[in-house]
């Protein structure tokens, strides 16, 4: 597609159920990044995977967080047992390559958990 | 690793002035240095890009940016100010050449332009 496409936009759940985000990136894009954006906070990095390697999961925050990408398409974000915490809203990017092009972003998922 | 540091949380100015939101970043190898905007409920644009070559890049909406290898800085910079350039701004580096691929942020800061 022309951007990287996020669903849904608005996820309400409450606190200990699941939750799957799911990420579409611009094809041909080999790169792609989960993060996560707290109210009025930074970006938080969580995951990010590059073609076929495995993925670099050094930022997810405990064991509860999840994601799955399967060759150079579709990526789910899964959050288990949510936690009030968890709430933030949740961004992708996708790029070529190392990034020399930018990253392109996603118009996120705001995730409530109540 | 890389790290980035955005000085100001907040930058309030009025409408045709100018303004400069500061950067610094560190890192042991070079790095890509980026600036993106997000406007309200929005996710995050790209704003300009530096990779390599002339220290002065220009990006979108009038903005631009300087690169100082000896002072590790990336400031942003436009000489006038309108309404709609209120939003929250973003600096990120990344060091895809012995360092790491993944783009690190900085906190934001966020810019108000009063009429």
């Amino acid at each position: 597609g022309a951007g990287v496409s996020q669903s849904p936009s608005n996820k309400v759940t409450e606190k200990g159920k699941d939750v799957e985000l799911r990420c579409d990136p611009i094809s041909g894009h080999t790169a792609l990044y989960w993060y996560r954006q707290r109210l009025g906070q930074g970006l938080e990095f969580l995951i990010y995977f590059q073609g076929n390697s495995a993925p670099d999961k050094s930022g997810l925050p405990s064991d509860r967080f999840s994601a799955e990408r399967t060759g150079e398409s579709v990526s789910t974000l899964t959050i288990q047992r949510t936690q009030q915490e968890d709430s933030a809203v949740y961004l992708c990017a996708s790029s070529k390559n190392e990034g020399g092009y930018g990253y392109t972003f996603g118009s996120g998922t705001r995730l409530t958990v109540v | 690793a890389q790290s980035v540091t955005q000085l100001d949380s907040q930058v309030p100015v009025f409408e045709e002035a100018p303004v400069e939101l500061r950067c610094n970043y560190s890192s042991s190898v070079s790095v890509y240095l980026f600036w993106y905007v997000q406007y309200p409920n929005q996710g995050l644009q790209l704003l300009l890009k530096y990779l390599s070559g002339s220290t002065l890049v220009k990006g979108i909406n009038g903005f631009e940016a300087e690169f100082n290898k000896s002072q590790t800085s990336f400031h942003l910079r436009k000489p006038s100010v309108h309404i709609s350039d209120t939003a929250e701004y973003f600096c990120a580096v990344s060091a895809p050449s012995g360092g790491s691929y993944i783009p690190t942020f900085g906190r934001g800061t966020s810019l108000i332009v009063h009429p």
